[in-house]
């Protein structure tokens, strides 16, 4: 498969509480980035990080990113119930085409 | 247009009919992907333009699958023969900073083939 693998594959948290997601991807890349995806939706945007970044912060999102060892992890501070999703990573390769390559995904059940 | 617009939103096709589905990208950009979403799987990636040059065809699943973009800026995936394993949610996505800026997805064509 092209794709990358995230874990956890699964997540329950009560609102209030910190989620953490982790991402490997296996190409070098230009930029890794998070997407969200409620259930039956497109997907949405949330945070690019370049390859010569380690960390970034977007309101109560934080990304991290190490590309020696090809891995991501996001970051959800206070989670609410509006948070419950399916979240992807993303890597853009570093190749003429800027293939984007997702992995399998993270879905989140964030409990009121 | 204000985002990506697909069409149809879903779509039946009995196996063996022939379907197209089209993607409007926002104005202006310059790259237009499409990806493939099984049931509870990341997107897969299919194919790749740049304007109306087709870069990237790599996630092509097979000769029945062929995309086109002749003006750059319609696009469309035409699946022919369609088999059951076809059934999925075709996404497209555009994006117009150069060739590593986010992505823009629509809303997705949902294909049931029967």
């Amino acid at each position: 498969s092209q794709q990358g693998e995230e874990d956890p594959q699964a997540l329950s948290i009560q609102e209030g509480e910190n989620a953490t997601m982790n991402c490997s991807y296996k190409t070098s890349i230009n930029n890794l980035q998070w997407y969200r995806q409620n259930s039956g939706r497109g997907l949405v945007h949330l945070i690019l990080i370049r390859s010569n970044e380690r960390e970034k912060h977007s309101g109560r999102l934080r990304v991290t990113l190490d590309t020696s060892k090809k891995s991501s992890s996001l970051l959800i501070t206070a989670s609410r119930a509006a948070d419950t999703a399916s979240y992807f990573c993303a890597a853009r390769g570093s190749s003429n085409t800027g293939k984007l390559i997702f992995g399998q995904g993270t879905t989140l059940q964030v409990k009121p | 247009g204000a985002g990506v617009s697909q069409s149809p939103r879903y779509k039946v096709a009995k196996r063996g009919q022939d379907v197209a589905l089209r993607c409007d990208p926002i104005s202006g950009h310059v790259s237009l992907f499409w990806y493939q979403q099984a049931l509870g799987q990341g997107p897969e990636f299919l194919t790749y333009f740049q304007n109306e040059a087709q870069l990237d065809k790599s996630g092509l699943p097979s000769d029945r699958f062929f995309a086109e973009r002749p003006e750059g800026s319609v696009s469309t995936l035409k699946i022919q023969r369609t088999q059951q394993e076809d059934s999925a949610v075709y996404l497209c996505a555009s994006s117009g900073t150069g060739l590593y800026g986010e992505a823009f997805f629509g809303q997705g064509t949902r294909l049931t083939v029967v």
